[in-house]
């Protein structure tokens, strides 16, 4: 069964502090994805890896890094938390090919507060 | 740029109501067009998908189908369940950047006893 995790379900940082947001997938997939999910405004992509060191950003990449040292693993960090980075994060993995979709896969999320 | 809009939730229904979720699309090119559902506390799920005009996507029930000259993937499922509560997204794949999905804002469907 495919499997995309994430290291915690919710989590509560104070403003300023480092954050890091951990992702496993255990599909040997190429690509990886880090959204934000906010209540009517639906999922925006922050961050997409598609190789091992190789990062692009999505459409909300301020604020937001990302590290991808092993292909089964994709990091999110918040350099200094502020309060507008309240959200749901979630991480998403899928194969690659040039003319075909592959189906992204979900983890659970993670719920972050800043304070 | 592309987008993707969907009727304003929420949506609350009967058990054996008829359930339509409205999706329409603005895209360059030939997207191909996905609904993903999202239980309550877990990620999102693939649903159904169409990759070019005509085709209907369909699973669990629900179905939809990729209309080109309506520029529409609207959701479909003619008798819902309980089991159904969930949010439902709307999403497209343009194929010129093949991995990225654009998303709809989503639609909370509750289904009432």
């Amino acid at each position: 069964d495919v499997k995309v995790t994430q290291s915690s379900r919710y989590l509560v940082k104070r403003t300023g502090e480092k954050v890091f947001l951990e992702c496993v997938q255990d599909m040997d997939h190429e690509n990886m994805f880090w959204y934000r999910q906010d209540p009517g405004l639906g999922l925006r992509l922050i961050y997409f890896s598609y190789d091992v060191k190789m990062k692009e950003k999505g459409d909300i990449p301020e604020g937001y890094s990302v590290s991808r040292e092993k292909k089964e693993r994709f990091s999110l960090i918040l350099e200094s938390a502020s309060t507008n980075q309240t959200s749901m994060y979630l991480c998403a993995s899928s194969l690659a090919a040039a003319t075909e979709f592959y189906e992204q896969y979900f983890g659970p999320g993670t719920r972050l507060t800043v304070t | 740029g592309d987008s993707v809009t969907q009727m304003e939730g929420p949506v609350t229904l009967s058990e054996e109501a008829f359930l339509t979720i409205n999706c329409t699309y603005t895209a360059t090119g030939y997207p191909s067009l996905f609904w993903y559902v999202q239980y309550p506390g877990e990620g999102l799920q693939l649903l159904l998908k169409a990759t070019k005009a005509d085709d209907k996507g369909s699973n669990k029930g629900f179905e939809a189908t990729y209309r080109k000259e309506t520029t529409s993937f609207h959701l479909e499922k003619g008798s819902v369940q309980v089991s159904d509560s969930a949010v439902y997204f709307c999403a497209l794949s343009d194929g010129g950047s093949n991995y990225k999905l654009t998303f709809g804002k989503g639609t909370l469907l509750t289904v009432n006893p």
